[in-house]
C-alpha cells in the first residue's frame, strides 16, 4: 500500500464550479498535513497547512482533515482559471521529518 | 514576501561530471531540505539539514550526494559522478523553527532542472 495515494486526474471543471481535491494515506503518524500548488515548471507554493483533524478555510479554499478515516481533502470555491494548476497534498509526523507528497491532481479550470 | 531562491534554473551535464546546485533559504529559516522530482513522479524527500548537520536523509541520497552550507545563506547540493537516473527537478526548501505542536510548513524554491546526457 502507498504511504499517499493522489488521484492524477486530469480533472476538469467549468469557471465557477466547486473543486474537490482527496488524498489518503496509510501512516498514522502523520499529523501535519498541507496542500501546495504547483505551476507548470514552478516549485511547489505552500496553500493550506493544518494540524491534526478539523478544517481550515483561507479565502476560496477549506482544507478538511479526518484522521479517523486517514483521509484529507481540498475545496475550492468559485473556482477561476488562474486556479489550473497541479495540486499535491503532503504530509509529515512530529519533529524534523520529511513531507511525503502525493502523485498531484493536474486541475483544468474552463473559462 | 520572502522566497526561498535556486540557481541555475536549468543545468545540462554530462554524465559522470559533477553538479552543484545552488539554494539561498529564507533568512530566518533553520531547517533546510533537498528533495527531487523526477518527469511524471512524486515530489521525493533527499535529505534534511539543521545545526550545520544532515539530520535525515533518503535512501536515495547515497555516497555521491553530499550539502553545504558554506555561508550564512547558502545551501548546495553536490552530486559527485551524475548518472542518467539523476534527471529531475530538484527544489530546495526551508522552514522556521517551530514550537511545540507550531511545526512550521516547509517552503519551496522553484527548482533547478537537472538534464544528464
Amino acid at each position: 500500500q502507498k504511504e499517499v495515494e493522489q488521484d492524477p486526474g486530469p480533472l476538469s471543471v467549468p469557471e465557477g464550479a466547486i473543486v474537490s481535491l482527496n488524498c489518503t494515506y496509510s501512516n498514522s503518524a502523520f499529523q501535519y498535513f498541507m496542500w501546495y500548488r504547483q505551476y507548470s515548471r514552478k516549485g511547489p507554493e505552500l496553500l493550506m497547512y493544518t494540524y491534526s483533524s478539523g478544517n481550515k478555510e483561507d479565502g476560496r479554499f477549506t482544507a478538511q482533515v479526518d484522521k479517523s478515516s486517514k483521509y484529507i481533502s481540498l475545496f475550492i470555491r468559485d473556482s477561476q482559471p488562474s486556479d489550473s494548476a497541479t495540486y499535491l497534498c503532503a504530509m509529515k509526523s512530529c519533529g524534523n521529518t520529511p513531507l511525503v507528497f502525493g502523485k498531484g491532481t493536474r486541475l483544468s479550470v474552463i473559462a | 514576501e520572502p522566497e526561498v531562491t535556486q540557481t541555475p534554473s536549468h543545468q545540462v551535464t554530462q554524465m559522470g561530471q559533477e553538479v552543484i546546485l545552488r539554494c539561498v533559504p529564507i533568512s530566518n529559516h533553520l531547517y533546510f531540505y533537498w528533495y527531487r522530482q523526477i518527469l511524471g513522479q512524486k515530489v521525493e524527500f533527499l535529505v534534511s539539514f539543521y545545526n550545520n548537520e544532515i539530520s535525515e536523509k533518503s535512501e536515495i541520497f547515497d555516497d555521491q550526494f553530499s550539502v553545504e552550507r558554506p555561508d550564512g545563506s547558502n545551501f548546495t547540493l553536490k552530486i559527485r559522478s551524475t548518472k542518467l537516473e539523476d534527471s529531475a527537478m530538484y527544489f530546495c526548501a526551508s522552514s522556521r523553527k517551530g514550537t511545540g505542536k507550531g511545526r512550521q510548513p516547509q517552503h519551496f524554491g522553484d527548482g533547478t532542472r537537472l538534464s544528464i546526457l
